[in-house]
């Protein structure tokens, strides 16, 4: 069965430290897509990020880093130097086709990451 | 590129009345995802749409219900409405399996 497990329920740091928010994914598909979303207080789920199944290449946005490894189904996201407004909610997602022709986004129960000035 | 818009932002009803919630995805989108958040909770799928079609239903009482237009905007409907209602709902948009662009959700309190 497919699911994706954030075992991190809240992390808290103090500014200008690094953190690893881990992810873990199962599926029985070849081709999936990946995600990770922010969400701040405000409620909105912003979109990081996407990688494809075939796309093992990590991927460095400013401060944010992600790290895919199909060996071990995990596909991490690490913040350099934390800031206060980086506190938020951060969810790992996955999407597979489904049969009836749309997809299927399957999400992680979420971090809280909380960032201490 | 206008974002997804989700209307009311903010809702405060009383038990057993009903309440509608608005979606309007991103143009050229035509699948439509509806979730609930309660506090602490992570995200529990409602139900979607694609094609003005309801393709796919979480689990939930028949009290929750919703229908797609022929542009795409999604509605969903709540009935009888009770406490454990209160929650963030949150709508996605996406046109195949790259992507759920979320709205900023309707936060519904009932009382």
């Amino acid at each position: 069965a497919q699911k994706v497990t954030q075992a991190q329920t809240e992390i808290s740091v103090v500014e200008k430290e690094d953190v690893t928010l881990d992810c873990v994914y199962e599926t029985r598909d070849t081709t999936y897509y990946l995600f990770w979303y922010k969400q701040p207080p405000s409620g909105e789920l912003v979109f990081l990020i996407r990688r494809n199944s075939f796309d093992e290449q990590n991927e460095i946005s400013g401060r944010y880093s992600w790290n895919f490894q199909k060996s071990t189904s995990s596909f991490n996201f690490t913040i350099t130097a934390s800031q206060v407004v980086d506190s938020a909610v951060y969810f790992c997602a996955l999407s597979e086709p489904r049969t009836s022709g749309t997809y299927k986004y399957i999400f992680g129960t979420g971090t809280r990451l909380k960032v201490l000035a | 590129k206008a974002g997804v818009t989700q209307t009311p932002r903010y809702l405060i009803k009383t038990r057993g009345q009903q309440v509608t919630l608005s979606c309007s995805p991103i143009s050229g989108h035509r699948s439509v995802s509806w979730y609930q958040q309660t506090p602490g909770q992570g995200l529990q799928f409602l139900f979607e749409y694609f094609s003005e079609t309801q393709r796919n239903k979480g689990n939930f009482p028949g009290r929750f219900s919703g229908r797609q237009f022929s542009n795409s905007r999604s509605e969903m409907n709540v009935s009888t409405l009770e406490l454990g209602d209160s929650a963030l709902y949150l709508c996605a948009s996406s046109i195949s399996g790259t992507g759920a662009f979320f709205g900023q959700g309707t936060r519904l309190t009932v009382v």
